[in-house]
């Protein structure tokens, strides 16, 4: 059974550019999470997705978009990059919507320069 | 909203002794579900131990027992038989349901566990 991944693992963006982040959920697994978790600090619910949609989000704004796809992966989307948005973020798949557990994936470090 | 408390940001113990992190939190939920996960420097978050608010007894999962005290509102872990191998980040984390039935996590801000020999 293949875990959750994501990639790239490291990226270096300028202020102002835009950056897609992208994150494969594991096997038989139709919700994916995004989190963000800055420099010393727990990390941040940014938006569910369950088949293909976004069933839940958190205090981010509308510049932080995501899609999901029929095979369930996930992108995150960020545009017009700020300094502050350098992070490490996290995805995290389930089996379902409600199911308690979530799996991560080791992240992608994104730093904007 | 609800809210989880770590006050610990470092934490050292001896290898082979036993270490309590600290964990507080805030919801008005009669239902809820706490976590504690391990995140080593690769990133990766590991799940350790999940405790129901309705779960009579506190959960153990080998080495890792979970102290629950729900009328305090903390949700203490307990790593037993320290091992190198445990040095890590230890978080926190709440289950919050959303209408539409799905569900976050919130974290807390984690504490940096070394373990010495």
């Amino acid at each position: 059974e293949t875990g959750v991944t994501q990639s790239p693992t490291h990226l270096i963006k300028t202020r102002g550019q835009q950056v897609t982040l992208r994150c494969s959920s594991q096997s038989g697994h139709n919700t994916v999470s995004w989190y963000q978790q800055a420099l010393g600090q727990g990390p941040q619910f940014i938006f569910q997705y369950y088949r293909e949609e976004e069933n839940g989000r958190g205090n981010f704004p509308p510049r932080f978009s995501g899609l999901q796809f029929p095979n369930y992966s996930s992108e995150l989307n960020v545009n017009a990059l700020e300094l502050d948005d350098s992070a490490l973020y996290l995805c995290a798949s389930s089996q379902t919507s409600g199911s308690r557990e979530q799996y991560f994936g080791p992240g992608t470090r994104l730093t904007v320069t | 909203a609800q809210k989880i408390t770590q006050t610990q940001p470092g934490m050292f113990v001896q290898e082979k002794e036993a270490v309590t992190l600290d964990c507080t939190y805030d919801t008005s939920d009669q239902s809820y579900g706490l976590f504690w996960y391990k995140q080593p420097s690769s990133g990766e978050m590991i799940f350790l131990i999940y405790q129901g608010s309705y779960d009579e007894q506190n959960a153990t999962e080998g080495r890792y027992s979970l102290n629950f005290q729900k009328a305090r509102k903390s949700a203490n872990l307990v790593i037993s038989a320290s091992q190198l191998g445990d040095s890590a980040m230890y978080f926190c984390a709440m289950r919050e349901i959303f209408t539409g039935g799905g569900n976050k996590l919130t974290f807390g801000t984690g504490t940096q566990l070394k373990v010495e020999l």
